[in-house]
Parts: C-alpha cells; structure tokens; sequence
C-alpha cells in the first residue's frame, strides 16, 4: 500500500541532545514538508523540499535541519538550538504539481511523531 | 505573508448541520483545502476548491469564492464522530514555488448527542 510513514510515533530526549525524526513515502511525490502543530495553533511549516538534493526553509526553521538525499526520504534533525522542541511533529508529501494546481496536489500526512523533550 | 482566519471553536447537536468559514489573504492563490484531523492524529484530505462555487461530497460540502477570499465547510447530519479539528488551507504558486500549503489555525468542532 501506498503511503507516508513517520517513526516513531513518540519519542523522547533530554534537553541539550539532537533528536532525528524519520519520514518516508512511496508515493512518488516530488514534494515533501515537515509541520510543528502545537495546542491551539495551526500547522506551522518547518522546512520543504520540491525535489530530491533541495529544500527550503519555512516560518520557523531555526534550529532544524533536513536532508532529501533520496526522494523517498526527508529526515527532520531537531537540533539543541531549537528552544521549544516539545511538540507534534508531521510529514507530508504532495505531487509538486505544475502551475495549473489539480485535485491531486492535496497533500498526504503521516501519523506523526509527539516529541518531548525533558 | 499569509493571513488565514477560521474561528477557533464551534459546537452543534448530532444531525444538525454546521458551517465552518475560512478567510484568506494570499498572493499566488491556486487552491483551498479542507483537512479534518482528530486528536493526536494527522490530518486527512476533505476536499479541495480551486475555482468559485460548491463541491459536494457526501455529507460534506465546500464552497469557494476567489473574489471575496472566503471559503465554507459544510457539514450536514452531523455525527459524533464528525467531532474534531477542521483546517483550512490554503496552496500558493508563486515564482519558483510551487504547491506551498498554508494552514489556519483550525476549527475544533464538538458535536454533543
């Protein structure tokens, strides 16, 4: 079956530590985002690839980091210069799409990843 | 940047029916969505307008008015199942660009027997 997968679902870390978040598809999408949603707030976009080897920064990429070495892969690196790292973390992926749009630009989610950070 | 307004809560009876608006202010627009998401889960896909006028889908329906930057979610028999989080989202193309999604804040709805 088709899909994106986030592992894992929760994680926790002690503060001052690097925590990676993995995210994959098999969906063939070129596109792929990585969200922090806290309580109360909507998806905030942390970073965002539109192909393989390039991807660009969002609202709130300081102290994150991301590769997109494959296209199926685009793994999320919170690192101990994030302030506020506790939160749900998701991965998404969507065909980039040409500048026409379509229905089947909606984009995918993963279950996400709850982090916490003690 | 990008301004995208929903209220933050609404509540309504089960079989009742409910509209959830969304204003936006966005250069680029080339599509809305409509995603509900439960809590502690990811969000799945409703719906999707890209040009004026109603989409149905079922219970659900979506509607579109580029003009007026306004769009609605509506929710007809409400079920309590139908209790969640409703986001708008709004895909902006601009230069290089492309398929950007921009969320509001989400819309919790409460359906009560």
């Amino acid at each position: 079956d088709g899909g994106i997968t986030q592992s894992p679902k929760y994680l926790f870390r002690k503060e001052g530590q690097n925590v990676t978040l993995s995210c994959e598809q098999n969906l063939n999408h070129d596109a792929m985002y990585w969200y922090r949603q806290d309580p109360g707030q909507g998806l905030r976009l942390i970073y965002y690839s539109q192909i393989v080897n390039d991807f660009q920064k969002g609202d709130i990429a300081e102290g994150y980091s991301v590769s997109r070495e494959k296209k199926e892969s685009f793994p999320l690196t919170v690192t101990s210069a994030q302030k506020n790292p506790t939160a749900f973390y998701l991965c998404a992926s969507s065909i980039a799409g040409p500048l026409g749009g379509g229905l089947d630009t909606e984009a995918f989610f993963g279950q996400g990843t709850r982090l916490t950070v003690v | 940047g990008q301004n995208i307004d929903q209220p933050t809560e609404m509540t309504a009876t089960e079989g009742a029916i409910v509209q959830i608006n969304c204003t936006y202010q966005t250069s680029g627009f080339n599509g809305l969505f409509w995603y509900q998401q439960h809590a502690g889960e990811a969000p799945t896909f409703l719906s999707y307008n890209v040009l004026d006028g109603l989409e149905e889908k079922g219970r659900f329906s979506s509607f579109l008015s580029r003009s007026k930057g306004y769009s609605y979610l509506l929710l007809k028999e409400l079920q309590m199942k139908d209790s969640a989080s409703y986001l708008c989202a709004v895909r902006v193309d601009r230069g290089s660009t492309l398929g950007r999604l921009y969320f509001g804040r989400g819309t919790q709805l409460t359906v009560w027997p």
